[in-house]
């Protein structure tokens, strides 16, 4: 079956410091990938996407690029603000039809705490 | 503005009653879907619907129900037999498409007392 493994936390960083967030998965076809983020107490909202491979998605300063070969989507960051602290979620879809029509496959999650 | 509507943001239920939290869209989507989520764990499937009047059960549906009369609602009735129900519930929408992203709401916390 499907799966996603994102790396332990939480991880705690200094404002302006760089962020790496990892990602790996399992999936059978060709999945699309996803990350989300959730501030506290809220729903999740959509980061960044990536639906074939090398595709490189970004927002907010924010990107992952989908890496078939290594079965990774590592979510990074050049200067993280205060403002970004979250949970941060990999998932992926596979585009199938089916009983798996649109269903995502989460990680667990990465808690993320900047200080200033 | 076009969203996910859900309500109520927080919610006490006593053992052994029956509760139905309340989904709402206004984004002309096809697709709802109901995900649990769980202290240091990802989110879980309960149940989704592709279109109206039809549902399918997701991962963990055992002491769930929903219904779909209406294409902009989907109610998740959390019954009694479900054994631990104390967790945050959200709901999602996406388009006819599988290829479409799903957007969530803003949830709704669950306490069993």
């Amino acid at each position: 079956g499907n799966s996603v493994t994102q790396m332990e936390g939480p991880v705690t960083l200094s404002e302006e410091a760089f962020l790496t967030i990892n990602c790996t998965y399992t999936a059978t076809g060709y999945p699309s990938l996803f990350w989300y983020v959730q501030y506290p107490g809220e729903g999740l909202q959509l980061l960044l996407k990536a639906t074939k491979a090398d595709d490189k998605g970004s927002n907010k300063g924010f990107e992952a690029t989908y890496r078939k070969e290594t079965t990774s989507f590592h979510l990074e960051k050049g200067s993280v603000q205060v403002s970004d602290s979250a949970v941060y979620f990999c998932a992926l879809r596979t585009n199938a039809g089916g009983t798996s029509y649109g269903k995502l496959t989460f990680g667990q999650g990465t808690i993320l705490t900047v200080h200033p | 503005d076009g969203g996910i509507t859900q309500s109520p943001k927080y919610l006490f239920r006593k053992e052994g009653q029956n509760v139905t939290l309340s989904c709402e869209q206004n984004l002309n989507h096809d697709a709802m879907y109901w995900y649990r989520q769980d202290p240091g764990q990802g989110l879980r499937l309960i149940y989704y619907s592709q279109i109206v009047n039809d549902f399918q059960k997701g991962d963990i549906a055992e002491g769930y129900s929903v219904s779909r009369e209406k294409k902009e609602s989907f109610p998740l009735t959390v019954t009694s037999a479900q054994k631990n129900p104390t967790a945050f519930y959200l709901c999602a929408s996406s388009g006819s498409t599988s290829t479409d992203t799903q957007y969530f709401g803003p949830g709704t916390r669950l306490t069993v007392l």
